[in-house]
């Protein structure tokens, strides 16, 4: 029972361009969400968040994107650069859950100088 | 200076053993957690602690037992070791009762041979 998908396995974008990597939700009980970049064998590194009070959050180059109704978020990466690449993964949390956070299963971004 | 460190990085053992992995953080956290990212590369919470005490215990084997000696430490102890518990495993911490991001280590990977 995936409550967060990602169903792009994979993304490959040329340096310079905007990535959009994409997330579903089926728990309407989320109400944070959380953008996370995974190295090989280096753990999950937190990029940014969004409440579900918020639309939009952006720091930098990142820019994540909440639609309530459609239950998906998307994370906008402007310009992308060849360090950017790596798996991103989505994750979210409910209020009452002890701040338990499901991800998503990633999704491998490859930015191509 | 890490900020949150797993030993060992990589254990190799055979079915049936007992092994364990130390988790600390020095980020001044008082919540810490045990994900387990299998061959699917889905992470899913194992439990979850705060200020030492047990929070989140999802449906994990009771072959899975840990321990939170203090706010800094939390270790896995995994007993009789079997072949799907392959997998890498991640520690994290996160100022909890807050909508805090949690930060991650870098894993160990578990190989039962």
């Amino acid at each position: 029972d995936q409550q967060v998908k990602q169903n792009s396995p994979s993304l490959s974008v040329q340096e310079g361009r905007i990535s959009i990597l994409n997330c579903d939700y089926t728990n309407s009980m989320f109400d944070y969400f959380l953008w996370y970049k995974k190295y090989p064998a280096e753990g999950p590194t937190f990029l940014i968040s969004i409440s579900s009070i918020k639309d939009k959050n952006e720091d930098g180059r990142f820019t994540v994107f909440l639609n309530k109704s459609a239950k998906h978020l998307s994370l906008h990466i402007v310009p992308s650069q060849p360090g950017d690449s790596a798996v991103y993964f989505c994750a979210a949390s409910a209020q009452g859950s002890n701040y338990k956070l499901t991800f998503g299963k990633g999704t491998l971004l490859t930015v191509n100088p | 200076d890490t900020a949150v460190s797993q030993t060992p990085k990589y254990l190799v053992t055979q079915m049936g053993n007992d092994k364990s992995i130390k988790c600390e953080q020095n980020l001044g956290h008082d919540t810490m957690y045990w994900y387990k990212q299998d061959s699917k590369k889905f992470l899913k919470i194992m439990f979850s602690y705060n200020n030492k005490e047990l929070i989140i215990n999802e449906t994990v084997p009771n072959r899975f037992s840990p321990k939170s000696p203090d706010k800094a430490h939390l270790n896995l102890h995994i007993n009789s070791l079997e072949l799907g518990d392959s997998a890498v495993y991640f520690c994290a911490s996160s100022q909890g009762m807050v909508r805090q991001p949690q930060h991650f280590g870098d894993g160990t990977r578990l190989s039962i041979l």
